[in-house]
């Protein structure tokens, strides 16, 4: 398996411009994960899909960030209206969950790097 | 008070030496991952555990549920360790998203 695919891997944008990231899970994983990461603040979680429907998105900045998984096999993170504090490192990990009490480790992917001039 | 406490922040150790990082949460957990992320920025995840101890080669993980404490061991370390070292934790009383520490950046000189 090629692993949990992620795209573009760089993405430079002015402000105001829309920006979506696209992700590929591993196949057969049931679990998916949006994450960001900056100097400041880390790694946080911004939304996570179990079987396509999204769980929790308590992590989502603000509503110019929206997130969607249409079939078991793609995902996208759009961000639109743009603005520079976006900028940062955007991965998507996937993982297999077999029942509601049960977590197996999530494999990530490359990472998107964006920013927004 | 962030949830998930690393330490050290920093850490820079010759070849050879044995080293520990530790991470300390507060909240009640299902499960602790261990991550590591290359200089490139990848991200691989090491170790997966909600008691004991796990071992992989060359690195050794603890938690102690009590205490809320899991420590990251690395024998004979050698440079290609280098990379920046994540606690994070699976809260229990979630969905199952992970709450992350800060990391602790490690460089092993040859």
């Amino acid at each position: 398996d090629a692993g949990v695919i992620q795209s573009p891997r760089h993405e430079v944008t002015e402000m105001g411009q829309e920006v979506t990231l696209r992700c590929k899970p591993i196949s057969g994983h049931n679990s998916l994960f949006w994450y960001r990461q900056t100097m400041m603040r880390g790694l946080e979680l911004l939304i996570y899909f179990n079987n396509n429907v999204p769980i929790d998105d308590s992590g989502m900045p603000e509503d110019r960030f929206s997130a969607k998984m249409p079939n078991a096999s793609f995902s996208t993170l759009k961000i639109q209206p743009s603005e520079p504090r976006d900028s940062a490192v955007y991965f998507c990990a996937s993982s297999f969950r077999a029942t509601s009490e049960t977590y197996n480790e999530q494999f990530f992917g490359p990472g998107t790097r964006l920013t927004v001039l | 008070k962030n949830e998930v406490e690393q330490s050290p922040q920093n850490l820079t150790a010759q070849e050879g030496e044995f080293i520990t990082i530790n991470c300390s949460y507060s909240v009640g957990i299902s499960a602790l991952h261990w991550l590591q992320q290359h200089p490139g920025g990848g991200i691989v995840s090491l170790f997966m555990l909600s008691s004991g101890k796990k071992k992989h080669g060359r690195l050794i993980a603890t938690i102690n549920i009590q205490e809320k404490h899991s420590s990251l061991h690395i024998t004979a370390s050698h440079p290609r360790d280098s990379a920046v070292y994540i606690c994070a934790v699976r809260d229990g009383g979630s969905q199952g998203n992970l709450i992350f520490g800060k990391g602790t950046k490690l460089s092993v000189k040859p």
